[in-house]
């Protein structure tokens, strides 16, 4: 079965650094989508991306976050100074239909010190 | 606003039937979908509702009734496997899912 993948699984980052965490979406899936889930909290949004641009972005996607598809496969995050509250396991997921469920990478664990 | 509220543990005995309940109000309705997350993992898809009444997939079965704001996730024969935390989450008009904070089940022998 097709997966969503994300890499690196671990990042460990200084403060202030950049950092841009990879997602490869399933390769027929028109729908991206970034989430984030601090430690022990619920599952928050970030944005959404179609057709090479940025549908919705909640609050926490402020000006240190930007997203891009630089090629027909990859989906990538970067942030761009980080700081300790970045810290949190960041999940890709992607749907090939809008309004079909969406499937979920295994994450990326970023850790800011 | 948004909010949606799911009880935060529950406990079930192996063998058993469990339901997993969720209340929502959020500024849109596009669908309302429940996802498995083992701790340290990804959600992983189960179940989903966008018109009201059941849905039955298997051992899982999702029910939805939009004029209540409110589903469940009903769980059969429970296995201990099945430990983990459960997401309700729902789709507002803007594609992106409100997740609730998630309701820890334990299953024990």
């Amino acid at each position: 079965e097709p997966e969503v993948t994300q890499t690196p699984s671990h990042q460990v980052t200084q403060m202030g650094q950049e950092v841009i965490l990879r997602c490869v979406p399933i390769s027929n899936h028109l729908y991206f989508y970034w989430y984030r889930q601090i430690l022990g909290q619920k599952v928050e949004f970030l944005v959404s991306f179609y057709n090479n641009e940025i549908s919705e972005k909640s609050e926490i996607f402020d000006d240190q976050f930007s997203v891009e598809r630089p090629d027909g496969s990859n989906f990538t995050l970067k942030i761009r100074s980080t700081k300790l509250e970045d810290s949190a396991m960041y999940f890709c997921a992607s749907t090939g239909v809008s309004n079909q469920p969406q499937h979920f990478g295994d994450g990326t664990r970023l850790s800011i010190l | 606003g948004q909010n949606i509220d799911q009880p935060t543990e529950m406990t079930a005995t192996e063998g058993a039937i469990v339901q997993i309940n969720c209340t929502y109000q959020t500024s849109g309705f596009n669908g309302l979908f429940w996802y498995q997350q083992h701790a340290g993992e990804a959600p992983t898809f189960l179940s989903y509702n966008v018109l009201d009444g059941l849905e039955e997939k298997g051992r899982f079965s999702s029910f939805l009734s939009r004029s209540k704001g409110y589903s469940y996730l009903l769980l059969k024969e429970l296995q201990m496997k099945d430990s983990a935390s459960y997401l309700c989450a729902v789709r507002n008009y803007g594609q992106n899912f409100v997740f609730g904070p998630g309701t820890r089940l334990s299953v024990l022998p």
